[in-house]
């Protein structure tokens, strides 16, 4: 595969349970993204990982955890979440070499929670 | 305020009624201004990079040309495929982050 993958691309469920999103990227990239989308908002940044250091955002709440095992791979864990979580979950990816490239988007997670 | 605005929210074109979508913003310290295209359930597909003003790119049907305070993106005698949100990202700022606007919406009617 090429490119930005993630899974699954569709994702129902309660606000009791405990998913993972999956990303990976074929790209030999070095900084990898997860964003949120949402009807009419701009794209909201969550969380960076360059070179495998997370950049925080004291905004994203808590029940959201993300984990980067390789420059290759990146999760983001799901728990108690709520309603207004549901949304499209896209990951991205780019080379960073001393300034922020261009960015490279996955497919996205549709994701709701009931 | 570091901020993106795209006009129109949402436009509609006959096939071949050529026009221009804008991507104003207020960030400082440009250092590169992104337009994307995302279709519908998809993630946005990367077209274009401009890094200082006066650049132009051209693929196929779409020119995005950049100033200092804005750009635009140029679409010639559009077809229906070219239906889609067009989104613009500005990179600038404090901690050189990323900033995306809310999209353009374009509906190209055979």
């Amino acid at each position: 595969e090429t490119g930005v993958t993630q899974t699954p691309r569709h994702l129902v469920m309660g606000m009791t349970n405990k998913k993972s999103l999956k990303c990976e990227q074929h790209l030999g990239h070095n900084a990898m993204y997860w964003y949120k989308q949402s009807a009419k908002k701009p794209l909201e940044l969550m969380f960076v990982y360059n070179f495998k250091e997370q950049t925080e955002n004291n905004s994203v709440p808590s029940r959201f955890s993300p984990e980067c095992p390789n420059s290759s791979h990146l999760f983001l864990h799901l728990h108690t979440l709520q309603p207004e979580d549901s949304a499209l979950y896209l990951c991205a990816s780019s080379q960073e070499s001393g300034r922020k490239e261009t960015q490279y988007f996955g497919p996205g997670t549709r994701l709701l929670v009931l | 305020e570091d901020q993106v605005t795209q006009s129109p929210e949402a436009l509609r074109l006959q096939e071949g009624e050529s026009s221009s979508l804008n991507c104003s913003y207020t960030v400082s310290g440009l250092r590169g201004l992104f337009w994307y295209r995302q279709d519908p359930g998809k993630g946005p597909e990367f077209l274009f990079t401009l890094y200082s003003a006066g650049e132009e790119k051209e693929k196929e049907r779409l020119k995005a040309t950049l100033t200092k305070k804005e750009s635009f993106l140029h679409i010639t005698a559009p077809k229906p495929e070219d239906s889609a949100t067009y989104l613009c990202a500005v990179q600038g700022g404090t901690g050189n982050q990323f900033y995306f606007g809310t999209g353009t919406s374009l509906t190209v009617i055979p």
